[in-house]
């Protein structure tokens, strides 16, 4: 499984656009990319997956360029209640195993 | 709530004594995952079911612990003889066996062996 790489943590404040980039070089022609969101004392959330070029949905957008080896998660406009550890991985194609990092903490500020 | 329960939510238990969590994934799903959690990382694997079939272990699933999905639906990871070491956050999750699929989680288990 490809290995990622993301900041260990960022700052914004509301109504800002937050972009995480994750990058991930081994990345296996048939994983997709996954990112999920975990907020204290829950349970990870899944946020959205994508193969390539760029999805949308109705909370975030993820950006894929055409060699895979990165992606950038895009939240617009955030807000407090999207403080959280944020985490991309390759390959959470749902039958596989899901291999987390230590994710990105975002903290929103008023 | 993504539609996976998990029970208890939270444990307190003395080292040595056993425990046993359970987990009722979505009702269609016939995959299931526990994972570990400690402080500041991210979820860790153990060991996934295709129905009632335990198809994955990881290593970090020592002869202490022992999940069952007797029917393909719940399923139970037990530790016995717990040690502090094992402290920590207990999160299942549930998927159907489809390319492309993602995993829900539920809310997890804490665990603290004192």
């Amino acid at each position: 499984l490809a290995k990622t790489t993301q900041p260990i943590s960022m700052d914004s404040y509301e109504g800002q656009e937050v972009n995480i980039t994750c990058s991930h070089n081994n990345i296996a022609t048939n994983d997709y990319i996954t990112w999920y969101q975990q907020f204290p004392s829950q349970g990870p959330r899944f946020i959205i997956q994508g193969y390539k070029t760029k999805v949308t949905n109705e909370v975030a957008s993820l950006f894929i360029p055409a060699d895979r080896k990165s992606s950038t998660l895009s939240l617009p406009r955030v807000s407090l209640s999207d403080t959280a550890v944020y985490y991309c991985l390759p390959g959470g194609g749902g039958y596989n195993k899901l291999i987390f990092g230590a994710g990105t903490r975002l903290a929103v500020h008023p | 709530d993504t539609g996976v329960s998990q029970d208890p939510r939270h444990k307190i238990t003395k080292r040595g004594q056993n425990v046993t969590f359970r987990c009722d994934p979505i009702s269609e799903h016939n995959r299931l995952y526990w994972y570990r959690q400690t402080l500041g990382q991210g979820p860790e694997f153990l060991t996934y079911f295709q129905n009632e079939a335990q198809l994955e272990k990881s290593r970090l699933l020592s002869d202490r612990f022992s999940a069952e999905r007797p029917k393909g639906s719940f399923s139970t990871l037990e530790i016995q003889r717990t040690e502090q070491g094992d402290s920590a956050m207990y999160l299942c999750a549930s998927s159907p066996s489809v390319v492309g699929e993602t995993q829900y989680f539920g809310p997890g288990t804490r665990l603290l062996v004192l």
